[in-house]
């Protein structure tokens, strides 16, 4: 257990659906991550909060929409998604000043039909 | 090695065996590096890291070593056990693109009994 927790595990929806993956974290930790993983390309990072502020966003399209309400919980709304977005989508937290040190959850299986 | 479409490269080895695992980084002001495990249903776990000013780190059974000539990566894991078995990343961290890690494609390592 990494103190990382994900919901759901797995989420099948269709083109018009949507839906919201959840994150939420108790290691206290100041910064919060999305990541994505497909079979046909290492990780990608989608998106960073550090202190419940996005600092990055990687080129990712409108159709995912970060959360982060508050240190401990990250949410992606996902809407109107493409086959092509069926991965695992992860997400990490690290502690602030602890540079790339993740802690990851174990991620949302996500199929889009 | 890069993976291609879905095949990572692959290591095979004999319980009890050593096992090496190598990772080609990019990128020549990488200054942090750490070797992630990932196990099947789970999300990638941290394992050992590494500055630039090193060229060796050693841990429980497993050792990093650091070639900044070649940009060569290398995982030592000494009498590999079955729960070796996962798939296993490197990252490097750019400082100059926010401190991000940039992952590699992965190598399977499958443990013999």
């Amino acid at each position: 257990e990494t103190g990382v927790t994900q919901t759901p595990r797995h989420l099948v929806m269709g083109m018009t659906n949507k839906k919201s993956l959840k994150c939420e974290q108790h290691l206290g930790h100041n910064a919060m991550y999305w990541y994505k993983q497909s079979a046909k390309k290492p990780l990608e990072l989608m998106f960073v909060y550090s202190l419940e502020e996005r600092v990055e966003n990687n080129s990712v399209p409108s159709r995912f929409s970060p959360e982060c309400p508050n240190s401990s919980h990250l949410f992606l709304h996902l809407h109107t998604l493409q086959p092509e977005d069926s991965a695992l989508y992860l997400c990490a937290s690290s502690p602030q000043g602890a540079l790339g040190k993740l802690f990851f959850g174990s991620g949302t299986q996500l199929s889009v039909l | 090695g890069e993976s291609v479409g879905l095949h990572l490269p692959t290591l095979s080895v004999q319980e009890g065996d050593n096992s090496i695992i190598n990772c080609a980084y990019s990128n020549s002001a990488s200054d942090y590096f750490i070797w992630y495990k990932q196990e099947s249903g789970k999300g990638p776990q941290f394992i050992i890291d590494i500055r630039s000013n090193m060229d060796k780190r050693q841990g429980q059974r497993v050792t990093v070593l650091l070639n900044k000539t070649v940009k060569h990566l290398s995982l030592q894991i000494a009498a590999t056990q079955p729960g070796d078995s996962a798939v296993y990343f490197c990252a490097e961290n750019i400082p100059y693109n926010n401190n991000d890690m940039r992952f590699g494609a992965g190598t399977r390592l499958t443990v013999k009994p």
